[in-house]
């Protein structure tokens, strides 16, 4: 079956605008996870659904950067007012489940963010 | 805090040799650790899981290790191949949390 998809795979954008990143999880998948990848750093998570819920935004580094998803599907993730600091690989990775190794996290091909 | 740390950093091998990547964490409570495969470009792909329980899990020419012990683990690649070029990325996981926890990554280059 399909994997994770995710879109644009590619955006730029300039300093102070708006962006909206989509994540189309493995279908029957009711968890869904967003994380950043920075050059030369680890996957940095930011946010975790289950559901249509988000019972952790732990990682989301400023009020600039906001998540929903929507039927227990698609996932959007917008960062307003963007900075150069945001430019990154946005990962989206879905499971069946939360909960340690039980269920296994699948990820997509990511959007490569460059604010300019 | 949390820590998960690899090296090395990068490395150059020639097609058909074999070679070890390790991996140092900090985790604790430790639950189980992955590695994963990452193609530039793409998202990572998981190539083994173990927990504290167990030292050794192999998938095809990968072979890892676990010594919880001492908080270590490796991944060996036999014979490599040129498609081995990829990044290879340790996750640890707490006990009774789902989040993950990256290292940086070994940067694999397999030369002809």
């Amino acid at each position: 079956g399909a994997g994770v998809s995710q879109s644009p795979s590619n955006k730029v954008t300039e300093k102070g605008k708006d962006v909206e990143l989509r994540c189309d999880p493995i279908s029957g998948h009711t968890a869904l996870y967003w994380y950043r990848q920075s050059l030369g750093q680890g996957l940095e998570f930011l946010i975790y659904f289950q559901g249509n819920s988000a019972p952790d935004k732990s990682g989301l580094p400023s009020d600039r950067f906001s998540a929903e998803r929507t039927g227990g599907s698609v996932s959007t993730l917008t960062i307003q007012r963007t900075q150069q600091e945001d430019s990154a690989v946005y990962l989206c990775a879905s499971s069946l489940g939360q909960g340690q190794f039980r269920y296994e996290q699948y990820f997509g091909p990511g959007t490569r963010l460059t604010v300019t | 805090k949390n820590q998960v740390e690899q090296s090395p950093q990068s490395l150059i091998i020639l097609e058909g040799k074999n070679c070890t990547l390790q991996c140092n964490y900090t985790v604790s409570p430790f639950s189980n650790l992955r590695w994963y495969k990452q193609d530039t470009g793409r998202g990572p792909v998981s190539l083994t899981i173990m927990t504290f329980s167990e030292n050794t899990k192999s998938n095809g020419r990968y072979t890892a290790t676990l010594d919880a012990d001492t908080k270590q683990s490796s991944l060996h690649i036999t014979a490599s191949q040129l498609s081995d070029s990829a990044s290879y990325i340790c996750v640890v996981s707490g006990a009774g949390t789902y989040k993950y926890i990256f290292g940086t990554g070994t940067r694999l280059k397999v030369l002809a």
